[in-house]
């Protein structure tokens, strides 16, 4: 079994970016598409980011995902920050003997 | 656009089973390669996945959870359904449904609180 790895928190002001990282622990990252979601404040989550780097629509271009194989990780970029980009963000990924392995979560607060 | 909405009861004894149904609007769930699932959120915690039945019918679960769950679709109703055995207040949790593929979701449903207690 593999694990994501995500800060607990990170902070920044508004207009700013900001990089959220998600470290895989074993098996590389570029193996199995990254997703990322976005969950506000008592709402259900929103994919924000799939297949690594692709956004849904009605995703604003402020989101952009990659990943970096000599890390093992993927991230989340959030530039331009706004006040209702403060939420919860999760990087999800799988691997053949594991569906849908979620990071803990990190919590981001624009302030 | 695709729309999930769960339903099921909000208070659920112990060692009972928890039922819950994801009604799917706006889409056929029979057709298309999609995976039909289910993720659990504890209070104030992170996402956990219960598991997926892919359209065709074959079912994937969290082996942590494997021995009590059951995911079935009945595709008459356009609705996909969860049952979680034996009960504890360990299993207190928000209930999502979320229709996705193999490597992630991408709508969800806006989730169900359940609660285990006597």
């Amino acid at each position: 079994n593999f694990m994501l790895t995500q800060p607990h928190s990170v902070s920044e002001s508004p207009g700013k970016t900001v990089t959220i990282s998600c470290t895989r622990s074993s098996g590389s990252i570029a193996s199995n598409y990254v997703q990322w979601y976005q969950q506000r404040p008592g709402s259900a989550p929103t994919t924000v980011i799939y297949e690594d780097n692709q956004r849904p629509s009605g995703v604003p271009d402020r989101f952009s995902g990659s990943i970096d194989s000599s890390s093992n990780s993927a991230s989340l970029t959030i530039s331009g920050l706004k006040t209702e980009d403060e939420a919860d963000y999760y990087c999800q990924s799988y691997d053949s003997s594991n569906p849908w392995v979620f990071g803990g979560g990190t919590k981001l607060t624009v302030l | 656009q695709v729309q999930l909405q769960e339903s099921g009861p909000g208070l659920v004894k112990p060692s009972q089973t928890l039922s819950l149904t994801c009604t799917v609007s706006g889409g056929s769930i029979s057709s298309g390669g999609y995976y039909w699932s289910w993720i659990r959120q504890h209070p104030g915690k992170g996402l956990e996945w219960i598991g997926y039945i892919y359209y065709s019918g074959s079912t994937y679960y969290n082996p942590s959870l494997k021995s009590r769950v059951t995911i079935s679709v009945d595709t008459s109703k356009n609705q996909f359904s969860l049952k979680l055995s034996s009960v504890t207040a360990a299993d207190t949790a928000v209930y999502y449904c979320a229709r996705g593929w193999a490597a992630g979701a991408d709508y969800w449903g806006q989730g169900t609180l359940v609660t285990v207690s006597s």
